[in-house]
């Protein structure tokens, strides 16, 4: 399957200040990207989509000017947390799907953001 | 309503004994079924799919899962469970809904293998 990194793996902040998490499509062009949110003994749940050269498209209660997301080129993209509260520390999961399988998402390593 | 069900919180088989873990889905039109498996602070790993065909999936580490049309199901098994399997388990239908392609997880699975 798709190779994909996350970046940093885990960071700890202080409460105010924005933290950027890359994620990078190792081994094949990544036409969409997703970002996902994972609560602690809960399952994933879908933030954003984003696609190459095109505004992301956010889920329903999600909010677009807090989670900023860039999807800069076909191996890259970035979910930045602006203005973190104790409140977003999560587990943050990116996945990719394409370079020719559409149908599959293969998930990043994750990132864990503590909020202090 | 497009959902996945996963019915049991967690599931525990002794090392050697087979094991399943339970999937049913909700989706309109003809399914595409995943499972994947989640070690401790890490993302998930893609076991296998079902897309169309054989309705007995081979996939990663010797687990094999069954779709079943009349029971919206598609439980994931393995003949002979190892200690390393112990994992949270999720499965996932890709599904179209407000005019994209999204997966639906399963609230998850977390598998105990027993030694």
């Amino acid at each position: 399957g798709a190779v994909v990194s996350q970046h940093p793996s885990r960071v700890i902040c202080k409460s105010g200040t924005s933290v950027k998490i890359e994620c990078r499509s190792l081994d094949f062009q990544a036409t969409t990207m997703f970002w996902y949110r994972q609560f602690p003994k809960q399952s994933l749940m879908l933030m954003a989509t984003s696609n190459e050269g095109s505004k992301a498209t956010y889920e329903q209660g999600v909010e677009k000017d807090k989670f900023l997301i860039n999807h800069a080129s076909l191996t890259l993209s970035t979910l930045t947390v602006t203005s973190a509260h104790p409140e977003d520390s999560s587990f943050y999961i990116c996945a990719t799907e394409g370079g020719g399988v559409t149908d599959t998402q293969y998930f990043g390593p994750g990132t864990r953001l503590t909020v202090l | 309503a497009q959902s996945v069900a996963q019915p049991e919180d967690q599931v525990n088989v002794a090392e050697g004994n087979p094991l399943t873990v339970k999937c049913t889905y909700s989706v309109s039109g003809n399914p595409y079924l995943f499972w994947y498996v989640q070690y401790p602070n890490r993302g998930l790993q893609f076991l296998l799919k079902y897309i169309t065909g054989d309705n007995l999936v081979k996939g990663s580490y010797g687990f094999e899962a069954e779709f079943n049309k009349s029971q919206t199901s598609f439980h994931l098994k393995k003949p002979s469970a190892l200690v390393s399997d112990s994992a949270l388990y999720f499965c996932a239908v890709r599904a179209f809904t407000s005019g994209t392609y999204k997966y639906i997880f399963g609230t998850g699975t977390r598998l105990k293998v027993l030694a």
